[in-house]
């Protein structure tokens, strides 16, 4: 069975304040790896796709890398605006292409 | 363009009552998903279909929940009898087909009484 593990449950930062999030997992054979934000009341909102150790990818102040046991999500300089849960999920190549998702972080940045 | 619309966005109901919770997917994606996610909890895989039939429904937790795509579009989850463990937010998203991103609507909060 699929298992993914998010840390750290929460994260307060200043603003400008860089830091990490991590995406540990644990699948029989990743066939590729989401990072989602997610507003309060809201649905999770894509941010990225990292298929192979070794990929990284970006969007503003995200910038997301995958190794073979876990992903990062580095967040640099954050803003107020970034403060939101960010889920991580991992698809495994089942016929359902079901999602098995992680707990997520609240990232919290004060101004 | 429109994103994955859900309704209704909130539902009160009492225990043992019926509800439906409808979700329209993206114009153009064949693959559609229901998932479940309590408070602090990350969300949970229900079903997923491919065009108009239920490909798979291992995560439906009981035979009290149903869900139907008759035209390969709009999708209903139906709860017979709900009960108080059934309070969460539905989420359904929709990819293009079955390998891509999927995309996720606002969510159906229940409430059961």
């Amino acid at each position: 069975e699929d298992q993914v593990t998010q840390s750290p449950e929460a994260l307060r930062l200043q603003e400008g304040e860089s830091s990490s999030l991590n995406c540990s997992y644990t699948v029989s054979g990743l066939r590729g790896l989401f990072w989602y934000r997610q507003d309060p009341g809201k649905g999770p909102e894509f941010l990225f796709t990292l298929y192979s150790a070794g990929e990284e990818k970006e969007k503003e102040r995200l910038k997301a890398t995958l190794t073979k046991k876990e992903s990062f999500l580095h967040i640099t300089a954050p803003k107020p605006e970034d403060s939101a849960t960010y889920l991580c999920a991992v698809y495994s190549g089942g016929s359902n292409y079901k999602l098995t998702f992680g707990k997520g972080t609240l990232l919290t940045v004060n101004p | 363009g429109a994103g994955v619309s859900q309704t209704p966005s909130n539902k009160v109901t009492e225990k043992g009552k019926y509800v439906e919770l409808r979700c329209d997917p993206i114009s153009g994606h064949t693959a559609l998903y229901w998932y479940r996610q309590s408070l602090g909890q990350g969300p949970e895989f229900l079903i997923y279909f491919q065009g108009t039939g239920a490909a798979d429904d291992s995560g439906l937790p009981n035979d009290r929940f149903f869900a139907v795509r008759p035209e390969g579009s709009v999708s209903t989850l139906k709860i017979q009898r709900t009960e108080r463990g059934d309070s969460a937010v539905y989420l359904c998203a929709s990819s293009f087909n079955s390998a891509n991103e999927q995309f996720f609507g606002p969510g159906t909060r229940l409430t059961v009484l």
